[in-house]
């Protein structure tokens, strides 16, 4: 119940094209949802987060889409670039827990 | 806003020492720090949760008594590795919560690479 499931492990895609990356959770008693960018050697960066009061949210090129009844949540990154090849985690946490229920990541590649 | 630093950002130790990294908030207060362990291409697995001025709480598995967690002020805590092997080297990344304001949102350090040889 506590986990959060993350697709695709991994995805490659052409520079300028949509980069989009699944998440999945069971436990109704979440209500904040965050993405996380991580480079190779660094700490993960907070890019974007939600709430289920919302179905989407949009900052530049990110965007989240939320189905609270379905209990799924996408990121898209749209107009992909190189420098966007990282690897991006979903989370997780409720009212009831402080803790981020991290997926298990996907690694981005976006070539030229 | 919202910096958290880390140091030292990597170090060597032979086994048997012990191993102290630090995780600063450096313009917020943060009531509650986190320490997680990342291994290569994996994703982060919590370690432990540190409030201020009380003990931490540790995840299911981990040990207590070879990773101390001290979190004395609200910009400051600490991991200590103790009598560390081989197998504790990892990457370890802290993260800190607002104490005021948004304080869903945990604001990562840049992680501690540690080699035990």
């Amino acid at each position: 119940q506590q986990q959060v499931k993350q697709s695709p492990q991994s995805l490659i895609v052409q520079k300028g094209g949509i980069s989009i990356i699944n998440c999945a959770y069971e436990n109704t008693a979440f209500d904040y949802f965050p993405w996380y960018q991580q480079f190779p050697g660094k700490g993960p960066a907070l890019l974007i987060a939600i709430r289920p009061d919302v179905s989407e949210k949009k900052e530049g090129r990110f965007t989240i889409s939320f189905n609270k009844s379905a209990k799924q949540f996408s990121l898209h990154i749209m107009d992909s670039q190189p420098g966007d090849s990282a690897t991006y985690f979903c989370a997780a946490s409720g009212y009831n827990t402080d803790k981020l229920i991290f997926g298990t990541g996907t690694r981005l590649q976006v070539f030229p | 806003g919202a910096v958290v630093s880390q140091h030292p950002s990597w170090v060597i130790c032979k086994s048997g020492t012990s191993v102290k990294i630090e995780c600063r908030s450096l313009d917020f207060q943060a009531t509650t720090m986190f320490w997680y362990r990342q291994f290569p291409k994996q994703s982060l697995m919590l370690m432990a949760t540190s409030n201020e001025g009380s003990k931490a709480t540790y995840e299911q598995g981990v040990e207590k008594d070879k990773f101390l967690i001290n979190h004395a002020s609200l910009t400051l805590s600490t991991l200590t590795v103790t009598s560390a092997h081989p197998e504790d080297s990892s990457f370890y990344i802290c993260s800190a919560r607002r104490a005021s304001g948004s304080t869903d949102t945990q604001y990562f350090g840049p992680g501690t690479r540690l080699t035990v040889l």
